[in-house]
């Protein structure tokens, strides 16, 4: 059974930092994995999808990594501001299925 | 864009009424959609999957007669929570995904639902 670990719980940084979030998943067998952000009462905004085959994207500030081998990914996220303040979540789909695993997030906190 | 709604947003009722969510697909056909639950800082938990003209699939410890989904068209999916108690309070999330394999899933902006 998948399991998608994320780590830090919870991560409070001042403004202008650069920061790694981590996510791990004990099925190295993946499709792809995303990172979405969830503001606060909110839904999900895709972030980033890297497939199996890819080591890594990047969007603007942000770039994730994935060693499929591992099984792990990161976010980082470049230059935080204030507004990068969210929960992040990865999630993994699984080869076989079209159901997206997610991790326990990583609420982020980017102080000015 | 893949434009997915919620409605409603947010829901107050009292213990033992039954409460719709639905979910739409704004400007694209949804094969597929999927329902989560998400307690107070923990993460998504999938309920079931839903496809359209076909029963939906629930996930391991789910009642699927606690948690009535109707997938009648391309576009919409409901989600009934029967006779819902106060532990039922939580927030939903929809998701909706296009024909053909692994199409990624766009989300909606998911209920507050509270049951006093």
């Amino acid at each position: 059974k998948q399991e998608v670990t994320q780590i830090p719980a919870a991560l409070s940084v001042p403004e202008g930092e650069n920061l790694v979030l981590n996510c791990s998943f004990t099925d190295s067998a993946i499709y792809n994995l995303q990172w979405f952000r969830q503001d606060p009462g909110k839904g999900l905004t895709s972030l980033l999808l890297i497939q199996s085959s890819q080591r890594e994207q990047t969007s603007g500030r942000l770039n994730a990594s994935l060693d499929k081998s591992s099984g792990r990914s990161t976010l980082y996220i470049a230059a935080s501001q204030p507004g990068d303040s969210a929960t992040y979540l990865c999630a993994v789909r699984s080869g076989n299925t079209d159901k997206l695993i997610f991790g326990t997030g990583t609420r982020l906190q980017v102080f000015p | 864009g893949a434009v997915v709604s919620q409605h409603p947003s947010r829901v107050i009722c009292k213990s033992g009424t039954s409460v719709k969510i639905e979910c739409r697909s704004l400007d694209f056909q949804a094969t597929t959609m999927f329902w989560y639950r998400q307690f107070p800082k923990q993460s998504l938990m999938l309920m079931a999957t839903s496809n359209e003209g076909s029963k939906a699939t629930y996930e391991q410890g789910v009642e699927k007669d606690k948690f009535l989904i109707n997938h009648a068209s391309l576009t919409l999916s409901t989600l009934t929570v029967t006779s819902a108690h106060p532990e039922d309070s939580s927030f939903y999330i929809c998701s909706a995904s296009r024909q053909g394999g692994y199409q990624p899933q766009h989300f909606g902006d998911g209920t507050r639902l509270s049951i006093l």
